[in-house]
Parts: C-alpha cells; structure tokens; sequence
C-alpha cells in the first residue's frame, strides 16, 4: 500500500531532550515535507526537500532540523526541544509537487514539558 | 507572499443541505489550488485539485473551480451526509511545487 509512514504517532518529553521523528514513504516520491498544525493556524511548512541531499526552510525552520540521505526517508530533528514546539506535526511527500499535490502521513502528536 | 484565506467555522449542516466553504488566495504567479480534507485522528487526504484557470475539479460529490478573475476556489457540495463531518482546507502551490500555503481550514459538522 502506497502510505508515508511516521513514528511516533504520540510522543510526550522534556526540555532539551533531543528527539526525532521519523518519516519515510514507499512511493519513490522526490518531494517531502514536514509541517506542523496548530489550532487557528493551519498547517505552517517547516522544511522541504526536492531531492536527496536537497533540502530548504519553510516558514517556520527555527528549532528544527531535517536531512535526506536517502530517497524515502526524511527524519524531522528536534536538537533542544522548547514548549513552543508542542503541536502535531505531518510529514508529505510529492511526486511532483504542484501537479500532483502531497499525500500526508498519519501525524505525530508531540508535547513537551 | 503567497496566501490562502478561507472561511472561518466551525460549519454545522444538516444532512442532505448544501455546502459551500469559501476561499480564496494571493499568489504571485500560476498557483495549483487544492482541497485536502482531514478526518478526526488521521492526516490529510487529498480531496481534488485544479492547476489552471477555469479548471474544475471534483471527487466525491464536491465540486471546486478555479476562478481567477476572482482569485477564488470555493468548495461545494449539493447534498452533505454525516460522513462529510471533518476539517477541510483549502491550499496553493507555485510552480515549483515546494511549497504548499494552506489555509486555516473549515470544521464542518454535518448532523442527521
């Protein structure tokens, strides 16, 4: 089945304490992206990439960090996690970005204390 | 920069009536318009889309279409069921493809 993948689905930590979530799809897409959703916000894009090794900020980057080394997966980094990055994040991925429009993951809830 | 304004919620509608979701947008160039639609604990699935001026797309019973004289890509449906309830938004992309700007998105409660 054709799904972008992301762990873990809920995820509550502390301060500082670095974390990851992962993300990968099974699709060959070449686009992927991290967003985060927060009430009466919508969905903000925190980074992209168009390919491996190619990655850029959205417009929220600030207290993240992302790579892609390989095709199908694109880990979202949090170095020193702060209480302002609480929110559900997604990651999507694109076949070709504008045309064919982004298939999303299943989101991450994270909350940090 | 680019934006995405559409209608604040949250909607509630009884089966069967109509729904219309406003929005509209700002965008610099060519922007692919989007509806996405999320269900209470998943992501967000792609509900239809339409890349050029005068385009309509439609899945499912909804209906949008791209006006660009009025920079606008409102979302309809004739007849809602209690299985519409859900959030939706309304989003573009440039020609890049990078960078998708959404809206806030619409709650909308269909009760029987």
């Amino acid at each position: 089945e054709a799904q972008v993948t992301q762990n873990p689905r809920y995820l509550i930590t502390v301060t500082g304490k670095k974390l990851t979530v992962t993300c990968s799809q099974n699709m060959n897409h070449e686009y992927m992206s991290w967003y985060r959703q927060d009430p009466g916000l919508g969905l903000r894009q925190i980074y992209y990439s168009m390919n491996v090794e190619v990655t850029d900020k959205g417009d929220v980057p600030e207290g993240y960090k992302v790579s892609r080394k390989e095709k199908r997966n694109f880990p979202l980094i949090l170095e020193s996690p702060s209480p302002n990055q609480t929110s559900l994040y997604f990651c999507a991925s694109s076949l070709s970005g504008q045309v064919s429009g982004y298939t999303f993951g299943s989101g991450t809830r994270l909350t940090v204390v | 920069g680019d934006s995405v304004t559409q209608m604040e919620g949250p909607v509630t509608l009884s089966e069967e009536a109509c729904l219309t979701i406003n929005c509209t947008y700002t965008a610099t160039g060519y922007p692919s318009l989007f509806w996405y639609v999320q269900y209470p604990g998943e992501g967000l699935q792609l509900l239809l889309k339409a890349t050029k001026a005068d385009d309509k797309g439609s899945n499912k019973g909804f209906e949008a279409t791209y006006r660009k004289e009025t920079t606008s890509f409102h979302l309809e449906k004739g007849s809602v069921q209690v299985s519409d309830s859900a959030v939706y938004f309304c989003a573009l992309s440039e020609y890049t493809g990078n960078q998708f700007y959404f809206g806030t998105g619409t709650s909308l409660t269909v009760i029987p």
